[in-house]
């Protein structure tokens, strides 16, 4: 267990809807990261944020949206569905304080399973 | 650009034997290298990583890892393999100037019996 928690497990949705993607980070990181696995794209990283702010952005969509609350947890929010956002999408945390080795090591959440329909 | 590959995308061993996993990378500056496993229906779980210093970086599970800057390599190795290490490995870089990791495509690890 990496002390990453993510809800739901899995989520079945229709094309078109908007979901919500939930991820604790470990106790004391400050650091979350969101990537999705496909099939087709393999591991790709989305969006990091850092106490609260937007640190870096890979290739997320214009209709993915992500945010980091005042208590760390960070929610994915993916809008207007398509059959190809079926993914497993993945919350990663690190302690993101520059300076250390430990800055670089991130630790993953079990994944939330997303199937459109 | 950065990248990482893993040429292998199936391998399949016997319980008991060796095992390497291939690993190269393209990375301009001193890379940070990480090793994750992924079992069936699970998250990735971080073997090992490399920073600096000692080429040889051992992990869990009685995995090690020997970086090779002249070779651009960083392969996975287990001397005796166990069933229960049948899964999907990823290496990865850390990509500083984005704050990100960058994986390979994967090598799913077959054990048979």
């Amino acid at each position: 267990d990496s002390g990453v928690t993510q809800t739901p497990k899995h989520l079945i949705t229709a094309t078109g809807q908007r979901v919500t993607l939930r991820c604790s980070p470990r106790s004391g990181d400050l650091s979350v990261y969101w990537y999705q696995q496909s099939l087709d794209q393999g591991l790709q990283f989305l969006i990091q944020y850092y106490n609260g702010e937007e640190r870096a952005k890979g290739n997320i969509l214009e209709r993915f949206s992500a945010q980091q609350f005042p208590d760390l947890h960070s929610e994915l929010n993916l809008s207007s569905l398509e059959l190809g956002d079926s993914a497993l999408y993945f919350c990663a945390s690190s302690v993101a304080e520059a300076g250390g080795t430990n800055y670089y090591e991130q630790y993953f959440g079990p994944g939330t399973r997303l199937t459109v329909t | 650009a950065q990248s990482v590959t893993q040429p292998d995308i199936h391998i399949t061993v016997s319980e008991g034997a060796s095992l390497e996993l291939r690993c190269n990378y393209s990375y301009g500056a001193t890379p940070y290298l990480f090793w994750y496993v992924q079992s069936p229906g699970q998250g990735l779980q971080l073997l090992l990583k490399y920073f600096s210093g000692d080429t040889l970086v051992q992990g869990i599970k009685g995995f090690e890892a020997e970086f090779k800057r002249s070779q651009s390599s960083f392969n996975l190795r287990k001397p005796s393999v166990h069933w229960s290490d049948a899964a999907e490995y990823f290496c990865a870089v850390f990509s500083g100037g984005y704050n990100k990791l960058i994986f390979g495509a994967g090598t799913r690890l077959a054990v048979h019996p």
